[in-house]
């Protein structure tokens, strides 16, 4: 089955205590990308990648890092998170950039509580 | 500013009316619009995506309207089903207006009322 996995889909955490969202898919898309999304905010860009060792900044990249050693994973990191990084996280990939017309493939979601 | 907006934050229907959802923007020139639909608590779903050059798109009870001179798109479900409520979000690919390739909307949170 076609699908974007995220792990895991819920954690709480303490300020500072650094983390990983693993993000992993099995379409072969070159482009993938992690979003947030909170009340009021909609949907927004942290980090996107092209393809493998190509990535950028998205609209809201502080306190976050990525990377793209593998085709398949898009690892968020998150080195010393804060309270203000409590969201709901997006992983999603597409067959070729956006700026391609196709659609993204949207992963179930990471609810992170950060305290 | 760069700027996407979607008519309101939440629209009642009764059932087999059309819904009509509204999408906005401003100092985009965008290449192509889609629009996705979002179930609580789980992640985006393609719906439909449009480019520039058309005009119009239909899937089944859905179609999608694109006029680059208002900035606006148009999103219609017909005969609506209490199973069509969701929040409803257009994006945008504004690779030609910054850093990042495709922008979404905060979304409309449609509600279908039987």
């Amino acid at each position: 089955e076609a699908q974007v996995t995220q792990n895991p889909r819920y954690l709480i955490t303490v300020t500072g205590k650094k983390l990983t969202v693993t993000c992993s898919q099995n379409m072969n898309h070159e482009y993938m990308s992690w979003y947030r999304q909170d009340p009021g905010l909609g949907l927004r860009q942290i980090y996107y990648s092209m393809n493998v060792e190509a990535t950028d900044k998205g609209d809201v990249p502080e306190g976050y890092k990525v990377s793209r050693k593998e085709k398949r994973n898009f690892p968020l990191i998150l080195e010393s998170p804060s309270p203000n990084q409590t969201s709901l996280y997006f992983c999603a990939s597409s067959f070729n950039p956006p700026s391609s017309p196709y659609e993204q493939y949207f992963g179930p979601g990471t609810r992170l509580t950060v305290t | 500013s760069q700027k996407i907006e979607q008519n309101s934050e939440a629209l009642n229907i009764q059932e087999g009316k059309t819904a009509t959802l509204t999408c906005n923007y401003t100092n985009y020139s965008p290449a192509y619009l889609q629009w996705y639909r979002q179930d609580p608590g789980r992640g985006p779903v393609f719906l439909l995506l449009i480019r520039e050059n058309e005009k119009e798109k239909r899937k089944e009870r859905l179609k999608v309207t694109f006029d680059t001179t208002l900035k606006q798109s148009l999103f219609h479900i017909t005969a609506s089903q209490p199973a069509d409520s969701a929040t409803y979000l257009c994006a945008l690919d504004i690779a030609n207006s910054g850093n990042t390739p495709l922008v979404f909307g905060k979304g409309t949170r449609l509600s279908v009322i039987a």
